[in-house]
C-alpha cells in the first residue's frame, strides 16, 4: 500500500526567506506525485505535479520541487517566502496503474512573519 | 470557466440522520472523485465514478455510497451518521478517468455531527 510521511507539522518562517516542506512516500514503483495547498475554509489547489521526465518540476506560485528516487522524496521549495503563502501544504501519491486516488500526507501548516 | 461546485457548504445534522451531498464536475469533466478530511488531516480518498461507474472506493463502511448521473453531477450519500463523520467532504473532478490526472476540487462541504 502506498504511504505519504509530511514530518514537518508546522513551519514558521520569516517573509522573504527560503522553504522547502519535506515529503517521502511509500510506494512499490515511481508513482505520480502531487503537491497541493490549501488555504482556510477553502479546496485544494494544485501547484505542480511530476509525472515522468525531468525530476525538477516547477509549479505555481513559484514553487518547485525535486522527485529523488533513491530518497524516495519530493520536497517543496521556494527561495522567497510572501505573506500569501501561508496555508496548509499537503504532498500526495496516486498509483500509476489499479484504483486512480491519491493518498496524501497529513499536511503542513506554514506561517509566515513579517 | 466554473470550477467545481458544492452543495450544501455547510450543514448540521444529528447521530443517526442521513446526508445528501452535491457535486457538479467541471464542463467536460466526466470522472468525479469523493474524499472526505478530518479536522488536522490529510483528504482520503471515498469514491471514484467515471462515465456513470464506480471506479475505485476506499476504506469506508458501506455506509457511504455515491453516484454519479448522466450530466456527470454526483451525490455522496451518508446513512447512521456517527460523530467521526465530522468532517469536510472534498469533490474533485477531472476529465479522464483512467489516468491520475489532475485532479480539480470544490471548495467542500463541510458536515458537522452533533
Amino acid at each position: 500500500a502506498q504511504s505519504v510521511t509530511q514530518p514537518d507539522i508546522h513551519i514558521t518562517v520569516s517573509e522573504g526567506a527560503s522553504l522547502e516542506l519535506r515529503c517521502n512516500y511509500s510506494y512499490g514503483a515511481t508513482p505520480y506525485l502531487f503537491w497541493y495547498v490549501q488555504s482556510p475554509g477553502q479546496g485544494l489547489q494544485l501547484l505542480l505535479k511530476y509525472f515522468s521526465g525531468d525530476t525538477l518540476v516547477q509549479g505555481i506560485k513559484g514553487f518547485e520541487a525535486e522527485f529523488k528516487r533513491s530518497q524516495s522524496s519530493f520536497n517543496l521549495r521556494k527561495p522567497s517566502v510572501h505573506w500569501s503563502d501561508a496555508a496548509e501544504y499537503f504532498c500526495a501519491v496516486g498509483a500509476r496503474t489499479g484504483r486512480r486516488a491519491l493518498t496524501f500526507g497529513s499536511g503542513t501548516r506554514l506561517q509566515v512573519q513579517p | 470557466d466554473t470550477g467545481v461546485t458544492q452543495s450544501p457548504t455547510h450543514l448540521i445534522k444529528t447521530r443517526g440522520q442521513q446526508v445528501t451531498l452535491r457535486c457538479s464536475p467541471i464542463s467536460g469533466h466526466k470522472s468525479v472523485s469523493w474524499y472526505q478530511q478530518v479536522l488536522g488531516q490529510g483528504p482520503q480518498f471515498i469514491f471514484q465514478y467515471y462515465e456513470k461507474e464506480e471506479r475505485g472506493r476506499g476504506n469506508f463502511p458501506d455506509r457511504f455510497s455515491a453516484r454519479q448521473f448522466p450530466n456527470y453531477s454526483s451525490e455522496l450519500n451518508v446513512n447512521a451518521l456517527l460523530l467521526g463523520d465530522s468532517a469536510l467532504y472534498l469533490c474533485a473532478s477531472s476529465w479522464q478517468g483512467g489516468d491520475t490526472g489532475e485532479l480539480f476540487f470544490g471548495e467542500g462541504s463541510r458536515l458537522t455531527v452533533l
